[in-house]
């Protein structure tokens, strides 16, 4: 079985509820931050992405939120499907000279039908 | 359109034991990574490329070699497995799935590879 997200930090919620999924990023050099879902045995998924020039980008069913001025970037999930359940993991781009993804730890959404 | 590839998708290797990873990508690319991913943590950098020809070290590559092929394929070398690269491996290669008017490209990954080491 999978053994990445074993000792995560985990959201359980219910089919319907909204999800909310937080990280905490370090640079604040940093100017690209996306979100990626991981389901089970697979490799992570690109969900969406915010530049550093937003604070709120939103998509099919999803939102992230940026706030700079504590380095935190959230994940909205509405109306949260049991196909939702994954680990998902924030990363941030730091313009290094080549572009280069540091990952977040990730965290793993349950959700119960 | 197949994406990035990896192969083997599982392995179990004796400590001491060398093996290669293969990664191979068919959306003409430039740049090509390989990260490792352990339980309770993020993806972690071995090494990436950022054209054929190139190769440099990211945060963990301590233990592994890789090659730039040619422009659709990067390995990835244990000369010597240690119980420590037990993990997943993972290949990526740019650009951004989903077409922007600007920014950075985005990784796209492989299926990874489940690399036991005993």
């Amino acid at each position: 079985g999978e053994s990445v997200g074993l000792h995560l930090p985990t959201l359980s919620v219910q089919e319907g509820d909204n999800s909310i999924i937080n990280c905490a990023y370090s640079n604040s050099a940093s100017d690209y931050f996306i979100w990626y879902k991981q389901e089970s045995g697979k490799g992570p998924q690109f969900i969406i992405d915010i530049r550093s020039n937003m604070d709120k980008r939103q998509g099919q069913r999803v939102t992230v939120l940026l706030n700079k001025t504590v380095k935190h970037l959230s994940l909205q999930i509405a109306a949260t499907q049991p196909g939702d359940s994954a680990v998902y993991f924030c990363a941030e781009i730091m313009n290094t000279g080549f572009q280069k993804l540091v990952f977040g730890t990730g965290t793993r959404l349950l959700v119960s039908p | 359109n197949a994406g990035v590839t990896q192969t083997p998708k599982f392995q179990v290797l004796k400590t001491g034991q060398s093996m290669t990873l293969q990664c191979a990508q068919d959306m003409n690319h430039n740049s090509m990574y390989w990260y490792r991913q352990d339980p309770g943590m993020g993806l972690r950098l071995i090494y990436y490329s950022a054209s054929e020809g190139t190769t440099d070290k990211g945060e963990v590559p301590n233990g592994y070699n890789v090659s730039r092929l040619n422009k659709r394929e990067f390995s990835l070398r244990l000369e010597s497995a240690a119980p420590s690269q037990t993990s997943v491996y993972f290949c990526a290669s740019p650009p951004y799935p989903r077409r922007g008017p600007s920014g950075p490209d985005t990784q796209y990954f492989g299926p990874g590879t489940r690399l036991t080491v005993l």
